[in-house]
């Protein structure tokens, strides 16, 4: 069974910082990856997602992802946070070869300090 | 509705008792998804509906979980003889069951906050 690591449990960064977050999965078949996020008071959100094709994804807000398929990494940045990049950001994957549940790993909370 | 709403929002119940929590998924989406997420956790998977079928329903833990979706809109989840460690948030998502419907954008509710006493 498929598996995700975020190995950041809580992040502290300045505005104007640059932002990676880490995230590695545990699967040998086919992937669809994800970055989902939830600000403070809001719901869970898709950010970005990869498929296929392109292996850097961009998604909304300045976000972007990258899947190295040889390390089993998809690791979120930003090259520049915003005090409102402030959330909990979760890392998923579900099996596309087998049409899988997504599964979460445990989630970053990030803080910017303004 | 504009979007996946839940009901209640929060549900206090003492160990032992019943609870259903209901959600509402957005108009048009076929597909629905209930997860729990527990403290400091991601959500975990659940059950997924296509329709009014439960096609994958391999997250639920035991039998006192259980969750219909008669019409094909409105889904309930229901939890039998409440015990502590069922406190958590639980989740709905919907997103529009294309082909592959796992893989579909998934649109999340606010969660229902259940605190068994």
């Amino acid at each position: 069974a498929q598996s995700v690591s975020q190995h950041n449990h809580h992040v502290i960064l300045s505005e104007a910082a640059s932002l990676e977050l880490g995230c590695n999965y545990s699967y040998g078949g086919t992937v669809n990856l994800f970055w989902y996020v939830q600000y403070p008071g809001q719901h869970l959100q898709l950010l970005l997602k990869y498929f296929s094709g392109d292996p850097l994804v961009k998604g909304i807000k300045g976000f972007e992802a990258e899947f190295i398929k040889s390390k089993f990494s998809f690791n979120l940045r930003k090259p520049s946070v915003q005090w409102s990049d402030t959330a909990e950001y979760f890392c998923a994957v579900n099996a596309a070869d087998r049409d899988d549940k997504i599964i979460f790993g445990k989630g970053t909370r990030l803080h910017i300090l303004p | 509705g504009a979007g996946v709403s839940q009901t209640p929002s929060n549900k206090v119940t003492e160990k032992g008792k019943y609870v259903e929590l209901r959600c509402d998924p957005i108009s048009g989406h076929t597909a629905l998804y209930w997860y729990r997420q527990s403290l400091g956790q991601g959500p975990e998977f659940l059950i997924y509906f296509q329709g009014t079928g439960a096609a994958d329903d391999s997250g639920l833990p035991n039998d006192r979980f259980f969750a219909v979706r008669p019409e094909g809109s409105v889904s309930t989840l229901k939890i039998q003889r409440t015990e502590r460690g069922d406190s958590a948030v639980y989740l709905c998502a919907s997103s529009k069951g294309l082909a592959g419907g796992l893989t579909d954008t998934q649109y999340f509710g606010p969660g229902t906050r259940l605190t068994v006493l």
